[in-house]
């Protein structure tokens, strides 16, 4: 049974850094083709894309938002971080961790999601 | 990057309605379409992959069409469960979501 669940702080001020942490378990990222994106939703808007990263460590940014991420996985431990610097009010969103098995495949398995909120 | 366009970006419908939405592609990305569901507090859940194959438990009411730049999810008969909003999705390059689509009942 896949399940991912996010990890992280509820509430971050301005200007400070935000690390979120997905929790992966009945998969491998290891495994050839596997992926993990983290995706966005800020209230009552739609989702985006920010980031992610592959079975052979291959990482991948929204170009937007490509100076301010990083993301990096721990295969022993089943887990994928997320770090994104310099939080601004409009980072206010709910953020998900999301799998793949294939780069070019759907977001199969999703996360409950966490939401972070932005505010000094 | 590859810009997503859903329309419309709302609709009325009632039970039994055969629902439509389209979404089209700033570029060509072959068949890499995917829709997904999403309901209030909940995260997405995937119906429809490269296009037109459902998704696993999905009901057979959905289905997908289109390749290049243009695709559409229908919904042959709307029930109750199907008031939600639904998003496209290109996994060509990366990921790119369209604005969604929020069907809400007549």
């Amino acid at each position: 049974q896949v399940t991912l669940r996010e990890s992280g702080p509820a509430l971050v001020k301005p200007t400070q850094t935000l690390t979120l942490t997905c929790t992966f378990s009945g998969f491998s990222l290891s495994t050839s083709g596997m992926c993990v994106s983290w995706i966005r939703q800020p209230p009552g808007k739609a989702l985006e894309w920010l980031a992610r990263i592959d079975w052979d460590d291959d990482k991948f940014y929204r170009t937007s938002l490509k100076t301010r991420l990083t993301i990096s996985k721990d295969t022993s431990k089943n887990q994928v971080v997320l770090i994104m610097t310099n939080m601004d009010p409009v980072d206010t969103a709910t953020y998900y961790c999301a799998r793949k098995r294939g780069p070019q495949l759907p977001f199969d398995y999703w996360g409950q999601g966490t939401l972070v909120t932005v505010s000094s | 990057d590859i810009q997503m366009t859903q329309s419309p970006s709302s609709l009325s419908a009632s039970v039994g309605d055969r629902v439509t939405i389209t979404c089209r592609a700033s570029q060509t990305i072959s068949r890499y379409l995917n829709w997904y569901q999403q309901k209030p507090g909940k995260a997405p859940k995937l119906l429809i992959y490269t296009a037109s194959s459902l998704q696993s438990g999905v009901p057979s009411r959905f289905s997908g069409s289109g390749s290049g730049t243009d695709f559409t999810l229908t919904i042959s008969s709307l029930q109750p469960e199907d008031f939600a909003t639904y998003y496209c999705q290109q996994s060509y390059t990366t990921a790119t979501f369209g604005q969604g689509t929020r069907l809400e009942i007549k």
